[in-house]
């Protein structure tokens, strides 16, 4: 059971650059949601999906799109990669759509520098 | 303000003591609780989650809640080197879709 997939682990970009960041989980889960983690700034919510068709902004959306591809799949854009936007990215996902207490579970991370 | 406040640490414990971890948040309609261990370069991995008041037992781990004073511990009896890691709580709403607002973490460090 692979739970929540992210690819690529690690990637390296120039200013500009556009890339997109996949997930996908195999747990059937309704909600899923893309996170950052900068130092000392904990996790931020950049954009979720509560349900398959649906996604909406985070608290820092600003710079990326996301696409809800099917109930599975979740991936993040950067349309114009900004060193700003140098981070560990998060995908998680849970299995309500809300309303209820479930956990979020989370992949393994993206390793994004932007140079 | 911070919504979920944590004390960054590091909490250093000798092995085999208790360690006390503690998170307060401000939204007072909160209903759900959580805490993640996160080891360095790793994602959050969930230890353990409370909706009620009063303490959760799971093994060594045991999560405290107190909704009148709004803070959730975490007390790690038998500390061990491994349990050495960032502890992350994560606090959420119980009106429609609410989302995880989470602390910025403890650091936790377990001497041999």
């Amino acid at each position: 059971n692979a739970g929540v997939t992210q690819t690529p682990k690690f990637q390296v970009l120039k200013t500009g650059q556009s890339m997109t960041l996949q997930c996908a989980q195999d747990m059937n889960h309704n909600s899923m949601y893309w996170y950052r983690q900068d130092p000392g700034m904990g996790l931020r919510l950049i954009y979720y999906s509560a349900s398959e068709g649906t996604t909406d902004k985070g608290e820092v959306p600003n710079g990326y799109n996301v696409s809800r591809l099917n109930k599975r799949e979740f991936s993040l854009r950067l349309e114009s990669a900004a060193p700003s936007q140098t981070s560990v990215y998060f995908c998680a996902s849970s299995l309500d759509r809300g309303g209820s207490n479930q956990p979020q579970h989370f992949g393994d991370g993206t390793r994004l520098s932007i140079l | 303000q911070k919504e979920v406040e944590q004390n960054s640490g590091p909490l250093s414990v000798p092995e085999g003591a208790i360690a006390s971890l503690n998170c307060t948040y401000s939204d007072r309609g909160s209903q759900s609780f959580f805490w993640y261990r996160q080891y360095s370069g790793k994602s959050p991995e969930l230890i353990m989650f409370i909706y009620s008041n009063g303490d959760k037992e799971d093994g060594r781990f045991t999560a405290q809640l107190n909704k009148a004073s709004q803070y959730v511990s975490l007390l790690i009896r038998d500390s061990q080197p491994s349990d050495s890691a960032t502890y992350l709580c994560a606090v959420k709403g119980n009106t429609g879709f609410q989302k995880l607002v989470f602390g910025t973490g403890t650091r936790l460090l377990v001497s041999p």
